[in-house]
């Protein structure tokens, strides 16, 4: 079983649509968990954190479950500048990295 | 402030050879760790410097090692290129926390991305 496992994809959704990434972990010990957006050739640059609480960054929401050991992201009101691939990364004192979920917004 | 650089952008090696990748961290980090991301998938930790010793491994061979300089730059060695070692390799940087011992954010380096023939 994979450490990190997240949806496959890819999304294709219009503008304006709402999206959500799912994600689980293998490892309980597992210490913070982000989420990390990676353009086409680019390198991955930090999206957000994720809380137990959920934490909103504008038009995007994280969510963590600790018991279930579910990680999940929410994205409102697509542009197409979110077009890109979204890794979900747990520290475990090194980052672990899910194979991504690519998601594609057309007008 | 200059972020995280990595040298060079690209490469191109034969099986058999020898490469060295290069990075130097964002100003004011002292924690070095690389990862090798292969097409299509996330990347994977190979592993992490700090005070220019290796703190922790991923699950990679011994051809791959690494040393970290006191002016925290790093280099990312790998012998004996195997085809499967084509790949983007990336250089993330980050200020080591002494209390529970946790990493703080990682920051990205563009990337090297080699290419073995």
């Amino acid at each position: 079983r994979k450490e990190v496992e997240q949806d496959p994809g890819p999304f294709n959704v219009p503008e304006g649509a709402t999206v959500a990434f799912n994600c689980t972990y293998s490892n309980s010990a597992s210490q913070s968990f982000f989420w990390y957006r990676q353009d086409c050739r680019k390198e991955p640059k930090l999206l957000m954190s994720v809380y137990s609480s959920g934490n909103e960054d504008g038009r995007f929401t994280a969510q963590l479950n600790r018991a279930s050991q579910y990680i999940s992201l929410l994205i409102r009101d697509s542009k197409l500048s979110d077009s890109a691939t979204y890794l979900c990364v747990v520290n475990m004192d090194k980052l672990i990295f899910g194979a991504g979920t690519r998601l594609a917004v057309h007008p | 402030d200059a972020g995280v650089t990595q040298s060079p952008t690209h490469l191109i090696k034969t099986r058999g050879q020898q490469v060295t990748l290069r990075c130097s961290p964002k100003s004011g980090h002292d924690t070095v760790s690389w990862y090798q991301q292969a097409l299509g998938q996330g990347p994977q930790f190979i592993f992490q410097y700090y005070e220019e010793e290796e703190r922790q491994r991923g699950n990679f061979p011994d051809r791959f090692s690494g040393h970290q300089f006191p002016n925290y730059s790093s280099e990312l060695n790998v012998n004996a290129l195997l085809l499967g070692d084509s790949a983007l390799y990336l250089c993330a940087s980050s200020l080591f926390r002494l209390a529970g011992a946790l990493t703080d954010t990682q920051y990205f380096g563009p990337g090297t991305r080699l290419t073995v023939l």
